[in-house]
Order: structure tokens, then sequence, then C-alpha cells
């Protein structure tokens, strides 16, 4: 079946722009989580939803990132004002989990951001 | 943002030699996942384990979970040239909701 999507694949924009980046979860999959990956380092969480609500969003760095489940599926990561440091790959997962009980989580590819 | 200690850092090894390498933390975790990722994708799970002791084969792959809940241990048998990338655990804080803390993932090498 498919897996978890994300788009664009890449986004090279300027400093100060706005930025929005999407993500498909595998179809039934009620929790859907952010993270970022800089170069040579693992993944940090951002926020993680459990259906339209954020469960979670104590890794957004500052308020300058903000996220949106409003059905339930497709999420977007928006980024006001971006500057040079948010430059990372975004990737995004999705677990089948009921109120956290599985952590399963399946990653999609990711979404490099180049800010420049 | 927290990243769990995992080494070696990189690895280099030839064809049909077995690997291991660990993940520690100050903290207890109630769950250890173990991912590979290949350049420019995304991480791919490998193997969970959910209870401290429990050992879980996939294949070639062997994890454990620590006794402590601080620790999980990952070895890959007889390795082979698709074993390239990097390896990455992941733990879930006890009492957090399902956010992962990864390590700072291990670089696997290999040559034939």
């Amino acid at each position: 079946g498919a897996g978890v999507s994300q788009t664009p694949s890449n986004k090279v924009t300027e400093k100060g722009k706005y930025v929005e980046l999407r993500c498909d979860p595998i179809s039934g999959h009620t929790a859907l989580y952010w993270y970022r990956q800089s170069l040579g380092q693992g993944p940090e969480f951002l926020i993680y939803f459990q259906g339209t609500g954020a469960a979670d969003d104590s890794g957004l760095p500052n308020d300058r990132f903000f996220a949106v489940r409003p059905e339930g599926s497709v999420s977007t990561l928006k980024i006001q004002r971006t500057e040079r440091g948010d430059s990372a790959v975004y990737l995004c997962a999705s677990s089948p989990s009921l109120a956290g009980m599985s952590n399963e989580q399946f990653f999609g590819p990711g979404t490099r951001l180049t800010v420049l | 943002g927290q990243q769990l200690n995992q080494s070696p850092q990189s690895m280099f090894i030839q064809e049909g030699e077995d690997v291991s390498m660990n993940c520690t933390s100050s903290s207890i975790f109630n769950t250890w996942l173990w991912y590979k990722q290949e350049p420019g994708e995304g991480p791919v799970l490998l193997i969970a384990l959910y209870k401290a002791g429990e050992l879980t084969s996939n294949g070639r792959l062997t994890a454990q979970f620590g006794i402590t809940r601080k620790d999980s241990f990952l070895n890959i048998s007889a390795s082979i040239p698709s074993d390239v990338g990097i390896y990455f655990c992941a733990g879930q804080p006890t009492g957090t909701a399902s956010k992962l803390t990864f390590g700072t993932g291990t670089r696997l090498q290999v040559t034939l």
C-alpha cells in the first residue's frame, strides 16, 4: 500500500519568506508527527497530532513554526519569516496509534528545505 | 533538543562480518525502535522493542531492550553491501506521548 508522502521533495526559498510543507499520512493512521533533521544528526521532534488536534507541540522551536491537520488526515507545516537556520530536512511520520498505544512510526521521504 | 548517545559513530567493515551498535540514555524508555536511513530517504523501521529484556530478531538483525530500560543494542550478522546506511535508535520516554527521541546515528560502510 501507499506509504507516507511529502511534498515538495525540495524547497528553496529566500530568508524572510513563508513556506508550507505538506504531509499525506498512511490511510487510516490517526497519529501524525513532524520531525526536523539537520545534517549529520538524528531527527528531532517538532509536533504530534492525534486526529485533528495537536497533542504535543513542545518541539516547535518558536512561534514562526505552526502546523495544522484540519480533517485529521493531511497535515501542513508552516514556517513564517524563514531564517537560514531553518534549513534542514523536514520529516513526517504516521502511526496507527490510538491514544499513543503503538509507537511504530512510519516515515515519509522528507522535504529538504534550503533557506538562502 | 535531546539526542541519545549512539556508538560507534561510524563503522567500516568487510562483507560477511558481524556488526554491533548500541544506544544509551540518561532516562528510562518504555519503547525502543531501530531505524535505517539511506541518502535522500526517510528512516525505515527495522525492529520495535516493547519490554525490558526483550530480544527480537528480523532476519539477520537482532535487537535487545536493556533491562535497565536505558539502553538498547542492535546486531547485524553476516553483513552485505545493501546494509550500508545510517542506523538510528529511537526511544519513547516513560509518561510522554508518542514523540520519539532519536540517537545520533551509526554510519555503516561495507566493503567487498
